[in-house]
């Protein structure tokens, strides 16, 4: 069945550090994939999604590309922010024939702290 | 006010004890869902709704069961609760379009003592 890894957690970065959060996934069909963040105490919201192939996905700085050939869809963003402290989820959605099922597959999630 | 809502947002509970969880939204969207999430393991699928006569099971539905009372309504039950059902629940919707987003309420903690 459709699965996602993330890499493993907890990231603790300083201000203004780069970030990178690894994403790669198995899954029939042609997938979407998407990256959601929680807040703390809040439920998911999406930050960011690409639908197919070479399609790159981009949301308050934050950036991810599709990328077929090594099944991937890494997170990466320039220059972080204390505000950016949350948990961000990786996700795929298969379509199969044209439908989509609306069933999203997660990732474990990945716990992101940045400090002053 | 929120979309998605849920409730309650916290309850404490009793092996043994019936619960249900409440999910009502304002979204107007047809397909609704109920995520469980666990540390470490990410958010996996209990039930989902396609529309108000479509109950689906996912991949983790034994010991619950769900009611689609309206389009707007979707609450979650569990008949008999257990300590490893302690969890964070989120409730979902979404369109029927293919953007495969969804829109989640806060969640609801349950523990079970």
């Amino acid at each position: 069945g459709d699965s996602v890894t993330q890499m493993e957690g907890p990231v603790t970065l300083s201000e203004e550090a780069f970030l990178t959060i690894n994403c790669t996934y198995t899954a029939t069909g042609y997938p979407s994939l998407f990256w959601y963040v929680q807040y703390p105490g809040e439920g998911l919201q999406l930050l960011l999604k690409a639908t197919k192939a070479d399609d790159k996905g981009s949301n308050k700085g934050f950036e991810a590309t599709y990328r077929k050939e090594t099944t991937s869809f890494h997170l990466e963003k320039g220059s972080v922010q204390v505000s950016d402290s949350a948990v961000y989820f990786c996700a795929l959605n298969t379509q199969a024939g044209g439908t989509s099922y609306g069933k999203l597959t997660f990732g474990q999630g990945t716990i992101l702290t940045v400090h002053p | 006010d929120a979309d998605v809502t849920q409730t309650p947002r916290n309850r404490i509970t009793k092996t043994g004890k019936r619960i249900m969880l409440e999910c009502s939204q304002t979204k107007g969207h047809d397909r609704m869902y109920w995520y469980r999430q666990d540390p470490g393991l990410g958010l996996r699928l209990i039930y989902y709704s396609f529309d108000v006569k479509d109950i689906n099971k996912g991949e983790i539905s034994d010991g619950y069961s769900v009611s689609r009372q309206a389009q707007a309504k979707f609450s979650l039950s569990l008949e008999s609760a257990i300590p490893n059902q302690t969890a964070l629940y989120f409730c979902a919707t979404s369109d029927q379009g293919d953007t495969g987003e969804l829109f989640f309420g806060e969640g609801s903690r349950l523990t079970v003592l």
